[in-house]
């Protein structure tokens, strides 16, 4: 079965530069969330996507955005980036939340290393 | 607001033994969902379960089970006979029915080491 897609895996950028996550929803899941894991944390909400509008908002820097496309998938954009943003960015989709059968599927997620 | 609490930061046990992993919750709201993840060395987060507020009754998957008790706020996982492969870094994590969409509050983690 389709998973989550996330590009890239790994990624290694410097001190104030700018980088592009993507995620590929699984097919027909209408709703996208991103979510940072620092190292030793626990996953962080960052921001979520419904039917391309922003739905919920967490802890994300106002260095960064995303967005939904027309085909479901997101991309967070981050700016200026600092040591601090060295971390595991997942993806998950899902179909919205008031459907009784909804759950949440993970991407592998892109390791980004600012040096 | 919401949160989830991991006590058990990290925990070793040798293989064949039954380990249980902890978790305790707070939230204000009357329906809403938990779940378990895994997250093995590689990286991934791979889903174990989700179980909502109004269904208590525990659950059994293999050598995996859980305990959901709404009188305690508490949402533990079992794991029955310990292998190797079951180590990992294990979330719990919390979803309020208010929230629009799945945005889901994680608790620390507990690291588990299944030694042979």
């Amino acid at each position: 079965a389709a998973g989550v897609i996330q590009s890239p895996r790994h990624l290694i950028k410097e001190k104030r530069e700018t980088a592009t996550l993507k995620c590929y929803p699984i097919p027909r899941h209408d709703t996208v969330y991103w979510y940072q894991q620092g190292p030793g944390q626990d996953p962080q909400f960052l921001i979520s996507f419904y039917e391309k509008m922003q739905s919920d908002k967490g802890s994300i820097p106002d260095r960064f955005s995303a967005q939904q496309f027309s085909d479901y998938h997101s991309e967070l954009n981050m700016s200026s980036l600092e040591l601090g943003d060295s971390a595991l960015y997942f993806c998950a989709s899902s179909l919205y939340w008031d459907r009784s059968d909804t759950e949440a599927f993970f991407g592998q997620g892109t390791r980004l290393t600012v040096v | 607001a919401q949160k989830v609490t991991q006590a058990q930061t990290e925990i070793s046990v040798v293989e064949k033994e039954d380990v249980t992993l902890d978790c305790v919750y707070e939230t204000r709201d009357t329906t809403y969902y938990l779940f378990w993840y895994k997250q093995p060395p590689s990286g991934e987060l791979v889903f174990l379960i989700r179980r909502n507020s109004f269904d208590e009754q525990n659950e059994i998957s293999g050598r995996y089970s859980w305990n959901f008790q709404k009188s305690t706020s508490s949402f533990n996982f079992t794991i029955t006979a310990s292998q190797v492969v079951d180590s990992a870094v294990y979330f719990c994590a919390l979803s309020e029915a208010n929230n629009a969409g799945n945005m889901l509050t994680f608790g620390g983690g507990t690291r588990l080491m299944v030694k042979p």
